[in-house]
């Protein structure tokens, strides 16, 4: 069965210092996601990417944050100044089209330090 | 901002008996329901869902009731089995389906 592969599962960070997460999603998925879980906490909508570009965000998702899909296989996301509270697991997520078929990556533990 | 509530942290259930997982929302734009199931160190796995314009959705042990003028759905499980031990997820969906909104899970155990 087709995955969304996310790598790598574990990334330790020191405060300040950029991250980027990837993800390959499903390989005919249209639609791409970026959701995060803090540890006790729900699963958060941070961004929705289409058509090469941004086509919702949360409020979550702010400068610090980005997006892209630089080849047409990958699609990444990148914190620019990381601060303890990004400390999460960051799901990425893909889907084919207009159905509601999304399908989630193993996810990224982000520690900042 | 708590759209999508699970009042349960978690529920205890014994193998071959119902598990009954509860879901209440508050946001009334809400058309689309769907349940996940989620094991530690992996990603949310989809179970089942259900349109606004019906009121079950059945597959297989499991089961999803929508009561729409109450805001409440419920995930029936039956009959429970030690692998269905996991945290359930409800989310929902606005018309064009392109932000889930979580609730905070529900554990659910399934002892022999």
């Amino acid at each position: 069965e087709p995955e969304v592969t996310q790598t790598p599962s574990h990334q330790v960070t020191q405060m300040g210092q950029e991250v980027i997460l990837r993800c390959v999603p499903i390989s005919n998925h249209l639609y791409f996601y970026w959701y995060r879980q803090i540890l006790g906490q729900k699963v958060e909508f941070l961004v929705s990417f289409y058509n090469n570009e941004i086509s919702e965000k949360s409020e979550i998702f702010d400068d610090q944050f980005s997006v892209e899909r630089p080849d047409g296989s990958n699609f990444t996301l990148k914190i620019r100044s990381t601060k303890l509270e990004d400390s999460a697991m960051y799901f990425c997520a893909s889907k084919q089209g207009g159905d509601y078929g999304y399908t989630f990556g193993s996810g990224t533990r982000l520690t900042v330090v | 901002d708590q759209q999508v509530k699970q009042n349960s942290p978690s529920l205890s259930v014994q193998e071959g008996r119902i598990s009954i997982l509860n879901c209440d929302y508050t946001n009334s734009m809400f058309d689309y329901f769907l349940w996940y199931k989620k094991y530690p160190a992996e990603g949310p796995t989809f179970l089942i869902s259900i349109s606004s314009i019906k009121d079950k959705n059945e597959d297989g042990r499991f089961t999803v009731f929508l009561n729409k003028s109450a805001k409440h759905l419920s995930l029936h499980i039956v009959p429970s089995q030690p692998g269905d031990s996991a945290v359930y997820f409800c989310a929902a969906l606005t018309g064009g389906g392109n932000k889930l909104t979580f609730g905070t899970g529900t554990q659910l155990k399934v002892e022999l």
